[in-house]
């Protein structure tokens, strides 16, 4: 399907595990985003790329690890989770930076 | 650092109102600005760009202005259905990682 897909859609996972959350789109923007979604903070930045092996911080980056080896696969690595990674995480892409942002449906984590 | 507020946090309406949803920024040094819808439990759908050179967008019922001297957008939804409720979020892009920095939503219920 054509578009930005995430997976999985739910993950309950321990703490100390580590876990990736899988983004994939399909348009070949360069642009890819990792945000975090939690009641009373909304959306927040935690990591982007600007193209395949170009990747910075964002805002909350601390725990994360990213990659992104092809232009379409933006995959989010928590290396050992813990409860405050509790949230919904969203995959965005851009054609360029300024550009108009999609989402993907979301990952929802719980980390018990 | 670039704030984003929405007003109101909830909006409640009669089917078939016109209404307008309130963001205000505090940075004016923007590419552009997105309203975005979310449906519970649902990823975030772009419904409108405004370029930072652009004063309005409209789509089907919705339109939307930017003021960016000022920091302002609205966002008027005409003639209301109970399709549209869902939360609105308004994003503005910025600095040198083009990241959105979202408002917290207005949660808007359309009553048939």
């Amino acid at each position: 399907d054509a578009g930005i897909t995430q997976s999985p859609r739910y993950k309950i996972t321990e703490t100390g595990r580590q876990v990736t959350l899988m983004c994939h789109q399909t348009w070949s923007h360069s642009y890819m985003f990792w945000y975090r979604q939690d009641l009373g903070h909304g959306l927040r930045l935690i990591y982007y790329s600007a193209a395949a092996d170009i990747t910075d911080k964002g805002e909350v980056p601390d725990g994360y690890v990213v990659s992104r080896s092809k232009t379409e696969n933006f995959p989010l690595t928590l290396e050992s989770a813990t409860r405050s990674q509790t949230s919904v995480y969203f995959c965005a892409s851009s054609v360029t930076g300024g550009t108009e942002a999609f989402f993907g449906q979301g990952t929802r984590l719980t980390v018990v | 650092k670039q704030e984003v507020t929405q007003i109101p946090a909830a909006l409640s309406v009669p089917e078939g109102e016109n209404l307008v949803l309130n963001c205000s920024f505090t940075d004016s040094a923007i590419y552009n600005l997105q309203w975005f819808r979310q449906d519970p439990g649902k990823g975030l759908t772009s419904l409108l760009l405004i370029q930072s050179s652009q004063r309005e967008q409209t789509s089907g019922r919705l339109n939307a202005s930017l003021d960016k001297s000022s920091g302002r957008s609205t966002l008027y939804i005409a003639a209301s259905q109970p399709g549209d409720s869902a939360t609105y979020l308004c994003a503005v892009s910025g600095g040198s990682n083009y990241k959105l920095t979202f408002g917290k939503g207005t949660l808007l219920t359309v009553n048939p």
